[in-house]
């Protein structure tokens, strides 16, 4: 497929697991973003790599998550102890460029994970 | 903080009418402002992104204008579909904090 693909695309933990979450993005694009989507709201911006470099971080939570991208193409979402206010829809999205270059171009975005912390 | 908001927060429209919507965002150090269409399943789809002021947008019966300086962008659908169902979702940047901010979208329905 040339999409983004996540994955998975529902799960359910109870309350102190971890979860991963994955991101196919698509073939050579070169920035890729996390977003955090809670019930009735828009997308919040969690973290941003260009290639396997994590560039921006400041919109993660707390040190319980934790995302990673080491060879510059698929990424992982991690979260440590899962809480009830974790549950949410999880976006990851990629763009073709990087840096300044890629705030105009639109954003890929996959189906979501759709996290409930029980 | 700054906020983006999205007015109004859902829509019932007729098969056939035209509607619109807006986008409200800060106008100080703007960037670029993205529009997105959510349909339900679906992941989020790239409609527009606009960096001008003035600059106004058509992809089909679908268009967007943008006024930097008083903050605020409009989407306009024309002759409504059932297939316009879905969330659109503006998101905005400025310089200094370079990744998008999302209003919390726009919900349509196309009553056929």
């Amino acid at each position: 497929g040339a999409g983004v693909s996540q994955s998975p695309r529902y799960k359910v933990a109870k309350r102190g697991q971890d979860v991963a979450l994955r991101c196919d993005p698509i073939s050579g694009h070169v920035s890729l973003f996390w977003y955090q989507q809670a019930l009735g709201q828009g997308p919040e911006f969690l973290t941003y790599f260009q290639n396997e470099a994590q560039l921006d971080k400041s919109g993660l939570p707390s040190d319980r998550f934790f995302a990673e991208r080491p060879e510059g193409s698929v990424s992982t979402l991690k979260i440590q102890r899962t809480q009830q206010e974790d549950s949410a829809v999880y976006l990851c999205a990629s763009s073709s460029t990087g840096g300044p270059s890629s705030y105009n171009s639109p954003l890929h975005f996959g189906n979501g994970t759709r996290l409930t912390v029980t | 903080i700054l906020n983006v908001e999205q007015s109004p927060q859902s829509l019932h429209v007729q098969e056939g009418d035209s509607t619109n919507f807006t986008c409200s965002f800060p106008s100080s150090n703007f960037y670029a402002l993205h529009w997105y269409r959510w349909e339900t399943a679906k992941s989020p789809e790239a409609l527009f992104v606009m960096t001008l002021n003035g600059d106004e947008k058509k992809k089909g019966r679908i268009s967007a204008t943008l006024n930097t300086k008083e903050g605020y962008s409009y989407l306009y659908i024309k002759g409504s579909q059932p297939e316009d169902s879905a969330t659109y979702l503006c998101a905005y940047i400025y310089f200094g904090n370079e990744k998008l901010t999302f209003g919390t979208g726009t919900r349509l329905t196309i009553i056929p």
